[in-house]
């Protein structure tokens, strides 16, 4: 069955400091892998997406990456701000489904000042 | 450009009854998928649509259904509510050739079924 974990559940950190959130998946063919940002009360807004090939992608101060050898991924954010508060959500791609995603439970995150 | 437009924001119904839920994707996306999002099971695919045709469907009873009209809007239908259909349900449009490309979200519709 195809699954995506995500850890933490939940995290608080100060203003300006750096985060790392956890993606572990079991979804198989994979296909691609996305990270989303999600405000409380807003549909998700996609952050990255990786192929196979690609162990590492940037969109301004998130930094995603990739090990498909032992299906992990990590989101780094750098010198944290305020707006980041938000859920954080992994969702993986098989390559057999379309855009049939598995989605993870999502990373809680709040930045305190 | 505008966004996915999901229409209404808020629903509240009664057990037993049926829903409708509108989604406009963006202007020249041809795929629009639809998600179930509760506190307990997280984000659920319940379908996929590509031309007016379902192209892929997740693991949701008969009751939940949908179709795509010509201009690419979709709608999706629950009928004999229940409990535990109160949910935020989410849509997502996309060109739909490429897989991918990101998906687009628009910011869901509450329901909640009393």
């Amino acid at each position: 069955k195809n699954q995506v974990e995500q850890s933490p559940q939940s995290l608080i950190i100060l203003e300006g400091k750096n985060c790392t959130l956890q993606c572990n998946y079991t979804v198989s063919p994979f296909s691609n892998l996305r990270w989303y940002k999600q405000d409380t009360g807003r549909g998700p807004v996609s952050l990255t997406i990786m192929t196979f090939s690609e162990n590492t992608k940037s969109n301004g101060r998130y930094t995603a990456t990739l090990d498909a050898d032992t299906k992990q991924s990590s989101l780094h954010i750098t010198a944290s701000q305020l707006s980041d508060s938000a859920s954080y959500i992994c969702v993986v791609s098989a390559s057999n489904a379309g855009n049939m995603l598995t989605f993870g439970g999502g990373t809680r995150l709040m930045v305190k000042p | 450009k505008a966004g996915v437009t999901q229409t209404p924001r808020y629903l509240i119904k009664t057990r037993g009854q049926q829903v409708t839920l509108s989604c406009s994707p963006i202007s020249g996306h041809r795929s629009v998928s639809w998600y179930q999002q509760t506190p307990g099971q997280g984000l659920q695919f319940l379908f996929e649509y590509f031309s007016e045709t379902q192209r892929n469907k997740g693991n949701f009873p008969g009751r939940f259904s949908g179709r795509q009209f010509s201009n690419s809007r979709s709608e999706m239908n629950v009928s004999t509510l229940e409990l535990g259909d109160s949910a935020l349900y989410l849509c997502a449009s996309s060109g739909g050739t490429d897989r991918r490309a990101p998906l687009h979200f628009g910011n869901g519709t509450r329901l909640t079924v009393t």
